[in-house]
């Protein structure tokens, strides 16, 4: 079983629209991932929260906004996407600053953007 | 140079043989490093890490990391066709505890 869990698995939508990614992990983690990645590409880093606070925005562009309301959730805020957005947007969660300690992900949400 | 180099592959191996998964690193000071794999339209699952010297092993997988060549390897034993996948090297960087991900090495393994 997958221990973190993505929502939508799948999602289409227009450059106009607004739309939610959803993350939420049941290990007891504080750190928590964004990453987007492409056909063929390993996961682009996007944004770390550590204990519920933004650590790494990696100059994501403003269309996409993150938002970590609690220790177990991760939300990912769409807005005015493009075409070129269209990705596999990957979750993850671990113990933040132990050595060693992997990062888990998600299923990812398949994202496409019309 | 690239911080996580790998072979993309494709490494082709015959069923129940070893493969042998590379990876090397520029960063003298990392200290811990994954071995991802992932299956095609599927997200990257965890097999093994790695953060001292010498060998780790799982089963029929084996990391071996060596911090003065700077390399990283995964062994595969009596490797299956259900082992076909492309498998991620990364290392954790200093910033945040960023994973540093190599570009891929794609595995197959042939009945």
């Amino acid at each position: 079983d997958t221990e973190v869990t993505q929502t939508p698995k799948h999602l289409v939508m227009g450059m106009t629209n607004k739309k939610s990614l959803k993350c939420e992990q049941h290990m007891g983690h504080r750190a928590m991932y964004w990453y987007k990645q492409k056909a063929k590409k390993p996961p682009e880093l996007m944004f770390v929260y550590s204990y519920e606070k933004l650590s790494i925005n990696e100059s994501v562009p403003s269309r996409f906004s993150p938002e970590c309301p609690n220790s177990s959730l991760l939300n990912l805020h769409l807005h005015a996407l493009q075409p070129e957005d269209s990705a596999l947007y990957l979750c993850a969660s671990s113990w933040p600053g132990l050595e060693g300690q992997p990062q888990h992900f998600g299923d990812g949400t398949r994202l496409s953007i019309l | 140079q690239k911080e996580v180099e790998q072979n993309s592959g494709p490494l082709s191996v015959p069923e129940g043989a070893i493969a042998s998964l590379n990876c090397t690193y520029s960063d003298r000071g990392s200290q811990s490093f994954f071995w991802y794999r992932q299956y095609s339209g599927k997200s990257p699952e965890l097999i093994m890490f790695i953060y001292s010297n010498g060998d780790k092993e799982d089963g029929r997988f084996t990391a071996q990391l060596n911090k003065a060549s700077q390399y990283v390897s995964l062994l595969i034993r009596d490797s299956q066709p259900s082992d076909s996948a492309t498998y991620l090297c990364a290392l954790r960087g200093n910033q945040g505890g960023k994973l540093i991900f190599g570009q891929g090495t794609e595995l197959s393994v042939k009945p």
